[in-house]
């Protein structure tokens, strides 16, 4: 069983619209990350959560939103998706800060056409 | 942003070869990961690295940590088809980790 899920697996959006990805947890871990992987980027940070309303930008957070009421989700926005934004989007979620270990979903694949 | 870079960016051998990948940067990290990543899925973790000098074994792969907590290695002995993938390091920040771009290895049979 996995015990973090990404949904959808993949979507193709238009310009302008508002998407929402979803990332569910059965770990009870305190911290959830959004990523987004790009060739020649590899992996950057666009939101992280340290628990439930808590969370904080990373360094790509322009033209994203997330939220997290719950433990176990942590939905990410983009508000009026752009063609830059198409990507693959991925959370990860770690039970210890320091530690670091993290656990990644398996991502969603994101087209804005 | 802390910038890690990876060297080489791509990487193919044939079969039962050994290779070394490097990670690289001028900001020190109180510990680095190297995670491994197949197509079509997230980065799964190989290791973690915390003190200055460590080396630390997985089977034939073989991880080092520098003397300054800059730079790591990743070295594979007798490399299997099964080592194919791409490659992550990752140091670790304040709050988060940042990733290099990867080493994309191909181990031809």
């Amino acid at each position: 069983d996995a015990g973090i899920t990404q949904s959808p697996r993949h979507k193709v959006t238009e310009t302008g619209t508002p998407v929402t990805l979803r990332c569910h947890q059965t770990e009870n871990h305190r911290y959830m990350y959004w990523y987004r992987q790009d060739p020649g980027h590899g992996l950057r940070l666009i939101h992280y959560s340290y628990g439930v309303k808590d969370t904080d930008k990373g360094e790509v957070s322009d033209g994203y939103s997330v939220s997290r009421s719950k433990t176990e989700d942590f939905l990410l926005t983009l508000e009026s998706a752009t063609s830059s934004q198409t990507s693959v989007y991925f959370c990860a979620i770690s039970g210890d800060r320091d530690s670091y270990g993290y656990t990644f979903g398996s991502g969603t694949r994101l087209t804005v056409v | 942003t802390q910038l890690l870079e990876q060297s080489p960016q791509f990487l193919s051998i044939q079969e039962g070869e050994n290779l070394t990948v490097y990670c690289n940067s001028s900001s020190v990290f109180s510990s680095l990961q190297w995670y491994r990543q197949e197509p079509g899925e997230g980065p799964v973790l190989l290791v973690t690295v915390v003190t200055g000098g460590e080396v630390k074994k997985l089977k034939r792969l073989t991880f080092q940590f520098g003397d300054a907590r800059k730079d790591s290695s990743l070295h594979i002995t007798a490399a299997q088809p099964g080592d194919t993938g791409l490659y992550l390091c990752a140091g670790a920040g304040a709050n988060n980790l940042f990733f290099g771009t990867g080493t994309r290895l191909t181990v031809i049979p």
